[in-house]
């Protein structure tokens, strides 16, 4: 079964631009969740998707955004990037079962550089 | 805001030793997790233990959960090279709820 895949791997960007970060889950894998990695702030949720629907949501400011498809795959969104944006993006799917969240499957991460 | 907090922050041991990590966290959980993180394989996750459970196993993994106290304890035992990495622990409050991460201990075996 092929693991979580995120593109891009590596992205650099200008402060004021903005970018856009792709994960496809885990095939089956209905919930896809969103997670800043910073050497500062350590790994801080941003978002989570389930069935194409935003369930839970950080403390992240309205630049970011996310969404998720039909077929799970999911997209996060940063507007008018700062350099404080930057960090290592992870994405993580799980598989529900009996209503409780079960383990997660990371991607290997975008890591972004905003100048 | 992070509900979980590691202890120590950095450890170094000898291979074969045991490590022993802490983490303690605020309010009641539903279930705790462990993950692992490395250069090499990214973010792994290692065990899960639910609330309503005290210890739970995997090979030389042993983890243990006390609620009253809120806090987890996670073992290593006869530790490796390979298992130099960052190890977090993460809380889920409630079903359906979202996993917040706390800041990780560092582990380094020296071999």
């Amino acid at each position: 079964k092929a693991g979580v895949t995120q593109t891009p791997r590596y992205l650099i960007k200008t402060r004021g631009q903005q970018v856009t970060l792709s994960c496809s889950p885990i095939s089956g894998h209905r919930s896809v969740s969103w997670y800043q990695q910073t050497p500062g702030q350590g790994l801080q949720f941003l978002f989570e998707y389930f069935s194409e629907t935003q369930r839970n949501k950080g403390n992240f400011p309205g630049r970011f955004s996310g969404r998720q498809f039909s077929n799970s795959r999911s997209e996060m969104n940063v507007s008018t990037l700062e350099l404080g944006d930057s960090a290592l993006y992870l994405c993580a799917s799980s598989a529900l079962a009996g209503g409780t969240y079960n383990e997660q499957f990371f991607g290997p991460g975008t890591r972004l550089t905003v100048l | 805001s992070q509900q979980g907090e590691e202890d120590p922050q950095a450890l170094s041991i000898q291979e074969g030793e045991n490590a022993t990590m802490n983490c303690s966290y605020k309010t009641s959980i539903n279930n705790l997790q462990w993950y692992r993180q490395n250069s090499g394989r990214g973010l792994v996750h290692l065990i899960l233990i639910r609330s309503n459970e005290r210890e739970k196993h995997s090979g030389r993994l042993r983890v243990t959960l006390d609620t009253s106290k809120k806090s987890s304890s996670l073992l290593i035992t006869a530790s490796r090279a390979a298992d130099t990495a960052s190890y977090f622990c993460a809380t889920e409050k409630t079903s359906y709820d979202k996993v917040i991460f706390g800041p990780g201990t560092s582990l380094s075996v020296i071999p």
